[in-house]
C-alpha cells in the first residue's frame, strides 16, 4: 500500500484557520469510514485528534474538525493557537492494513 | 488511566533478532485489538502489525515490509503485547510504539512512549 499524500507544511497566524489535506484512493480513504488524524509534538507520542473521518475524541478541542470528499480527507484547525504547532498525520484503513500520510508540519506564525 | 510501556529495545546487528514487549494497564486488555507502529528517525509513521482481541480469536495482520520477519503475539493473562523481530535490517531502525486500537483496531486511540531499536554493525 502506498502512503497517503499530505502537504509537507502548512502555516497560519494565531486565530486563523488552516486546512490540511490527505489524498488517497478508493482502496483506502474513499472506501472506508476509518480515516483518523494524529497530532505529534516533538519528542512526544502521537495523539488521536479525529477518528472515523469526523469524530472528535473526548478532550480534543472543537477547534479541530475532520471531513472527506471522495478520496481526499481534510483536517481543519480553527482559531489557531501556539500549542497547535506540531506534525499532523492522517491514516486510513486499507483492507487488512492501515496506511499513513507522510505528515504535515503545521507552523503557527 | 490507560498506560502502555514498551521495553526490550536496543542495538542489534543486521540479521539479528530482538523481542519487544508492551505492558498494558488501566483498561481491559483482552477486549482490545493491539498494534505496533514505528517511526524511523526524522520520518513519518508506519503501521506494522495488529493482533485482534479475544472475541476474534487473536487474528493477526502484518504490513508487507515486515511480513515473514516479525511476529506479533499477546498474553491476555499478563496484559502484555509482544513483537518478535528477526532478520533485522538497517531500515528497521526506528522508534517502535505499542498502540491500542479503539472502536476499530485501525483507529489508534492510545500510544506508548515508544522504544528505540537500532540496527547497526
Amino acid at each position: 500500500q502506498s502512503a497517503l499524500t499530505q502537504p509537507p507544511s502548512a502555516s497560519g497566524s494565531p486565530g486563523q484557520s488552516v486546512t490540511i489535506s490527505c489524498t488517497g484512493t478508493s482502496s483506502d480513504i474513499g472506501g472506508y469510514n476509518l480515516v483518523s488524524w494524529y497530532q505529534q509534538h516533538p519528542g512526544k507520542a502521537p495523539k488521536l485528534m479525529i477518528s472515523e473521518v469526523t469524530k472528535r475524541p473526548s478532550g480534543v478541542p472543537d477547534r479541530f474538525s475532520g471531513s472527506r470528499s471522495g478520496n481526499t480527507a481534510s483536517l481543519t484547525v480553527s482559531g489557531l493557537q501556539a500549542e497547535d504547532e506540531a506534525d499532523y498525520y492522517c491514516s486510513s484503513a486499507a483492507g487488512n492494513s492501515v496506511v499513513f500520510g507522510g505528515g504535515t508540519k503545521l507552523t503557527v506564525l | 488511566e490507560v498506560q502502555l510501556l514498551e521495553s526490550g529495545g536496543g542495538l542489534v546487528q543486521p540479521g539479528g533478532s530482538l523481542r519487544l514487549s508492551c505492558a498494558a494497564s488501566g483498561f481491559t486488555f483482552s477486549t482490545y485489538g493491539m498494534n505496533w507502529v514505528r517511526q524511523a528517525p526524522g520520518k513519518g509513521l508506519e503501521w506494522l502489525s495488529v493482533i485482534g482481541n479475544a472475541y476474534n480469536t487473536h487474528t493477526t495482520y502484518y504490513a508487507a515490509s515486515v511480513k515473514g520477519r516479525f511476529t506479533i503475539s499477546r498474553d491476555d493473562s499478563r496484559n502484555t503485547l509482544s513483537l518478535q523481530m528477526s532478520s533485522l535490517r538497517a531500515d528497521d531502525t526506528a522508534l517502535y510504539y505499542c498502540v491500542r486500537g479503539g472502536n476499530s483496531w485501525r483507529t489508534f486511540d492510545y500510544w506508548g512512549q515508544g522504544i528505540l531499536v537500532t540496527v547497526s554493525s
